[in-house]
């Protein structure tokens, strides 16, 4: 399984955007970037994914270099809301029927300053 | 929106008890998850299955066992609880790593 390497935790002033960069220099050619977010006491949720073009939703943009070793979150307009610990995952597969699991890290925690 | 529901939010168990943790999702979802999560160490894959009566150990599987007998629910079993399960529990479903947690269940094992 590749693993990824981010920062323990970084600061961003409301209405910047925040970067979030991920590390995963062992990734495989068949595996995506999947991004998600922990806000205090809730359970993790999904953001973005991609596998090596750059994607953009309603909610952010991932941002894949073209040797796919790393990868950024970007959050255009940060917000107090989202305040929350990231987590960068690489998919892996498992077992011999192709299954996935995902393996979490310990994430970014992001501060948004007022 | 998929739904994930775990049965109980806190929970307080006495060593050796055995406890059932419940969790079910309303989307038809063959995989599903069970995490716990622990201060610095993030969130650890306890068992997963892709289908009914079928099931896989993820990173940490000792202590824990798991039943899926319907589709839609997915039960996390701590044969003889001890302190160190005390933990959050999450429960997820979804498929191709677009997956859905639930709230979370905080068993304290006294």
């Amino acid at each position: 399984d590749a693993k990824t390497t981010q920062p323990p935790s970084m600061d961003c002033a409301e209405g910047r955007a925040a970067n979030l960069p991920c590390n995963h220099s062992t990734i495989s050619g068949n595996e995506y970037v999947y991004w998600y977010r922990q806000i205090h006491s809730q359970g993790p949720q999904y953001i973005i994914h991609g596998l090596k073009n750059n994607e953009t939703n309603e909610m952010a943009s991932l941002i894949i270099t073209e040797d796919r070793k790393s990868s950024t979150l970007i959050l255009p307009h940060a917000t107090l809301r989202d305040t929350a610990v990231y987590y960068c995952i690489v998919r892996a597969s498992l077992s011999n029927f192709g299954n996935e699991k995902l393996t979490f890290g310990t994430g970014t925690r992001l501060t948004i300053i007022p | 929106d998929v739904k994930v529901t775990q049965s109980s939010r806190y929970l307080v168990k006495r060593t050796g008890e055995k406890v059932f943790l419940e969790c079910v999702q309303d989307m038809d979802h063959e995989n599903m998850f069970w995490y716990r999560q622990d201060p610095g160490l993030g969130l650890r894959l306890i068992y997963f299955s892709y289908d009914v009566k079928m099931k896989e150990k993820g990173d940490i599987p000792e202590g824990y066992s798991v039943s899926r007998e319907k589709k839609e629910r997915f039960s996390l079993i701590l044969e003889s609880a001890s302190t160190n399960q005390t933990s959050m529990y999450l429960c997820a479903s979804g498929a191709r790593g677009g997956y859905t947690f639930g709230s979370g269940t905080r068993l304290t094992v006294v």
